[in-house]
């Protein structure tokens, strides 16, 4: 069965630009997560879905940064006005049940790097 | 404040070494403790995780990993090092009412032959 993919792989834009980046989850899986990876730092929690709604978005860093999960799968992350501290790996997790105890699958992320 | 301590940076081990990595969690509620891998280019996949019940937990490609409450620690250990784990090994901490993973800035292992 397929893991968790996320596109595009790499991202380059240019200071200002909109970017969009896609999760599509394990099928069937209630939560997803996205986590920002700073480079050698370890993955921060952004925002979490449970099925289509946004149950926490403490994480994300200002309001340049939004995201979306209309159906309950596949998940978008929308950055506005990239800035260049917004260069980082975004991942996205999907888990089979809400909570923290059970198992989160990782994407391989999408690297951003905002010139 | 719920945080994640990896006090190593950086590891190099010798091939066949045996290895422990350091894990100190501050966490108000009952923790759930995980510890994660990445290999180059690769997402984070699951080494072992630890909710209740024995302290000493099993995982894949022969780590284990012991919770000690008292310490508020959760080390990850193997007897036996292989090239192939040459990675960079997150450890993190979840628990009751929240879903997040807390991750820790990450051990890099490096595998001499």
């Amino acid at each position: 069965g397929a893991g968790v993919s996320q596109s595009p792989r790499y991202k380059v834009a240019k200071r200002g630009q909109d970017v969009a980046l896609r999760c599509d989850p394990i099928s069937g899986h209630v939560s997803l997560f996205w986590y920002q990876q700073a480079l050698g730092q370890g993955p921060e929690f952004l925002t979490y879905f449970q099925n289509e709604a946004q149950l926490d978005k403490s994480g994300l860093p200002s309001d340049r940064f939004f995201a979306e999960r209309p159906e309950g799968s596949v998940s978008t992350l929308k950055i506005q006005r990239t800035q260049q501290e917004d260069s980082a790996v975004y991942l996205c997790a999907s888990s089979k049940l809400a909570y923290s105890y059970n198992e989160q699958f990782f994407g391989p992320g999408t690297r951003l790097t905002v010139l | 404040a719920q945080s994640v301590t990896q006090p190593d940076i950086h590891i190099t081990v010798s091939e066949g070494a045996s290895l422990e990595l350091r894990c100190n969690y501050s966490y108000g509620a009952t923790p759930y403790l995980f510890w994660y891998v990445q290999s180059p280019g690769q997402g984070l996949q699951l080494l072992l995780k630890y909710f209740s019940g024995d302290t000493l937990v099993q995982g894949i490609k022969g780590f284990e990993a012991e919770f000690k409450r008292s310490q508020s620690s959760f080390n990850l250990r193997k007897p036996s090092v292989h090239w192939s784990d040459a990675a960079e090994y997150f450890c993190a901490v979840g628990g009751t009412g929240t879903d997040k993973l807390i991750f820790g800035t990450g051990t890099r292992l490096q595998v001499f032959p």
